[in-house]
């Protein structure tokens, strides 16, 4: 079975500052996909960012980019000029393409400070 | 808005009845998933259909059931609840599989009394 693990349970960053959240996982298949998804105060789960694991290209969406380690099955998420909106649950996540499992890490709560 | 709909947003019940919790997905997707969140188990991934037909199943113990509908609407049945099994039910949807982007419900609060 995959297990994702987030090591930081809390963290803290100042307003237009750049945030580094730390994911690892481990899965002996080959296809797999990986995100990260926010959940804000308001309880929405919101898609963050998407990798393919074949793809070595780190993924990135505007102020969200990701460090992909593939053969240190390392998955970080970079938040660059953190903005107050940013604040939120932070879930890293895994999915098996052939066995359509699909698991999520503790979290990591993150506050960005004024 | 995520597009995807579920129904109530909030569900007080004792132990030991029957709720149904209801999930419309965003239009044009075909897979809803179901998950629980809870305070001690963080998400957990419950069970996943495609056009009507179970595709995956996760956590989800005995006493849940699942299914979805021709319309692609689903519902989550939980009977004979217990305490523990108060938690935070999200819906999600996707066009086809979990490896797209999954667009998530408000989710549904249950508090079992």
């Amino acid at each position: 079975a995959q297990t994702v693990t987030q090591s930081q349970p809390e963290m803290s960053v100042q307003e237009a500052e750049t945030v580094t959240l730390s994911c690892t996982y481990d899965t002996s298949e080959n296809n797999y996909y990986l995100f990260w998804y926010k959940q804000p105060p308001s309880r929405q789960m919101i898609l963050v960012i998407r990798q393919e694991a074949y793809k070595q290209q780190n993924a990135t969406e505007n102020r969200f980019s990701v460090n992909f380690q593939k053969a240190a099955k390392s998955f970080s998420l970079k938040i660059s000029d953190s903005q107050l909106g940013d604040t939120a649950m932070y879930f890293c996540a895994s999915h098996n393409y052939n066995n359509n499992d699909m698991r999520f890490g503790a979290g990591t709560r993150l506050t960005v400070k004024p | 808005d995520s597009g995807v709909t579920q129904t109530p947003k909030h569900l007080i019940t004792a132990t030991g009845q029957r709720v149904t919790l209801r999930c419309s997905p965003r239009s044009g997707d075909l897979s809803v998933y179901w998950y629980q969140q809870s305070l001690d188990q963080g998400l957990q991934f419950l069970i996943q259909y495609y056009n009507g037909e179970e595709r995956a199943k996760g956590n989800i113990l005995e006493r849940f059931s699942a299914q979805q509908f021709p319309d692609l609407h689903s519902e989550l049945n939980l009977s004979s609840l217990e305490l523990g099994d108060s938690a935070l039910y999200f819906c999600a949807s996707s066009e086809w599989g979990t490896e797209q982007p999954q667009h998530f419900g408000d989710g549904t609060r249950l508090s079992i009394l």
